[in-house]
Parts: C-alpha cells; sequence; structure tokens
C-alpha cells in the first residue's frame, strides 16, 4: 500500500488546457515537495511546501499544501508541450526526516 | 546529473544470478538511497543510509543488500536475482540541511529474466 496516492494517474490533454494533480495521504507531513521526471533521467524537485495551506507558484504552475499537511495539488495553467512528463509527489515524514517517500505517479501528456 | 555517478547503465541478469549496483557521488553528502521505481508505483525506498557505515531499511527492502564502506560510495546487491526485481533503480543523495531535497543519479535499468 502506497503511503502517497496521486491522481489521475495518467493525463492526456491538448496545448493550452488546464489541469490540477492531487496527492492525498492518511498521514501528516512535514514537508511535502513536487518532482518530475524525463524518460531516462531521474527526477529533478520542482518545489517544497512546508506549511499547512501554503501556496507556491512556479511560472504556471501552482502547489498547494493540504492545511492538514496530509495532501497537496498540483495545478497547471495553460499547459504546453514541454510539461509533459511524470509528477512525483514526495514526502518527509513528520517523525523521521531522513526517509522521503514518493507518491503513485502522475504521466502527463500534452499535444500541440 | 553530475556529481550522482551510477554503474551500469543497463544490466540484464538471469533468474538466481548475483549483481552489485554501484553508486558514487562527489558532492560530499552524507546520506545517499536507493529507489526502485515500477510502472504505476512512483518510487519506493530500499534502502538509504544517513552517514558512512550506517544504513537502515526502506519500503521495500527484501532481497537486497547495500554497503556503506565509505562517505563517498553506497551499493546495492541482489545475492540471487528474480524476475519481480526488474525495474529501474535509482540512487540519490540528500543535500542536507536548509536545502531539503533529493539529487537523483540517472539510473540503472535493471531485467531479470
Amino acid at each position: 500500500t502506497q503511503l502517497l496516492e496521486q491522481s489521475p494517474q495518467f493525463l492526456s490533454i491538448q496545448e493550452g488546457e488546464n489541469l490540477t494533480v492531487y496527492c492525498n495521504s492518511s498521514s501528516v507531513f512535514s514537508s511535502l515537495q513536487w518532482y518530475r521526471q524525463e524518460p531516462g533521467e531521474g527526477p529533478v524537485l520542482l518545489v517544497t511546501v512546508v506549511t499547512g495551506g501554503e501556496v507556491k507558484k512556479l511560472k504556471r504552475l501552482t502547489f498547494q499544501f493540504g492545511d492538514a499537511r496530509k495532501d497537496s495539488s498540483l495545478h497547471i495553467t495553460a499547459a504546453q508541450p514541454g510539461d509533459t512528463g511524470l509528477y512525483l509527489c514526495a514526502g518527509w515524514k513528520s517523525y523521521n526526516t531522513d526517509k522521503l517517500i514518493f507518491g503513485t505517479g502522475t504521466r502527463l501528456q500534452v499535444f500541440p | 546529473n553530475a556529481g550522482v555517478t551510477q554503474t551500469p547503465k543497463f544490466q540484464v541478469l538471469k533468474t538466481g544470478q548475483s549483481m552489485t549496483l554501484q553508486c558514487a557521488q562527489d558532492m560530499n553528502h552524507n546520506s545517499m538511497y536507493w529507489y526502485r521505481q515500477d510502472p504505476g508505483m512512483g518510487l519506493r525506498l530500499i534502502y538509504y543510509s544517513a552517514s558512512e557505515g550506517t544504513t537502515d531499511k526502506g519500503e521495500v527492502p527484501n532481497g537486497y543488500n547495500v554497503s556503506r564502506l565509505n562517505k563517498r560510495e553506497f551499493s546495492l546487491r541482489l545475492e540471487s536475482a528474480a524476475p519481480s526485481q526488474t525495474s529501474v533503480y535509482f540512487c540519490a543523495i540528500h543535500t542536507g540541511t536548509g536545502d531539503e531535497k533529493l539529487f537523483f543519479g540517472s539510473g540503472t535499468q535493471l531485467s531479470v529474466l
């Protein structure tokens, strides 16, 4: 059983559309991170959210941490083909900051 | 992915064979990790090492052993490979306090027939 569940698992959209990816857990995390992974490469950090309710923006990407620090969302406005990739949420457990637990992943395909 | 080097990049094994995946970093960080990535499963933590000489189990340690003989290197060993261990394996380092992120190598694609 995965500690962090992401939805949807797959997303295929046209350029210019908006989308939201969800990352949910029954556990509390000290912080949550979002990574993006390109084929043949390791994941690369996009953002870290630390405070419950926190919202961070990275150009067209908006990240939110749930008030109870159990969930997070990633919203992309006007998606572009360059946004294509695997998006992974990951949480540092509150009681053990040496372990980073990853979500199940959302594979995004943006068509021109 | 400069800073974390994984070898080999690709490997095919027969069931029951053994092999060691190598990971080396030149960024002088304490914590190192091994993850496996399967379709629809994200990344799952196999083992991690908070410092030289220490190792701890992650989510899926069965069938694997690790060794952290020095600060720079963290190896993952499959003593008797099974088809269920077919996966992409990633080594990562924790960049530490104030910059809490994992920095990954480019992965090892392992197939067990």
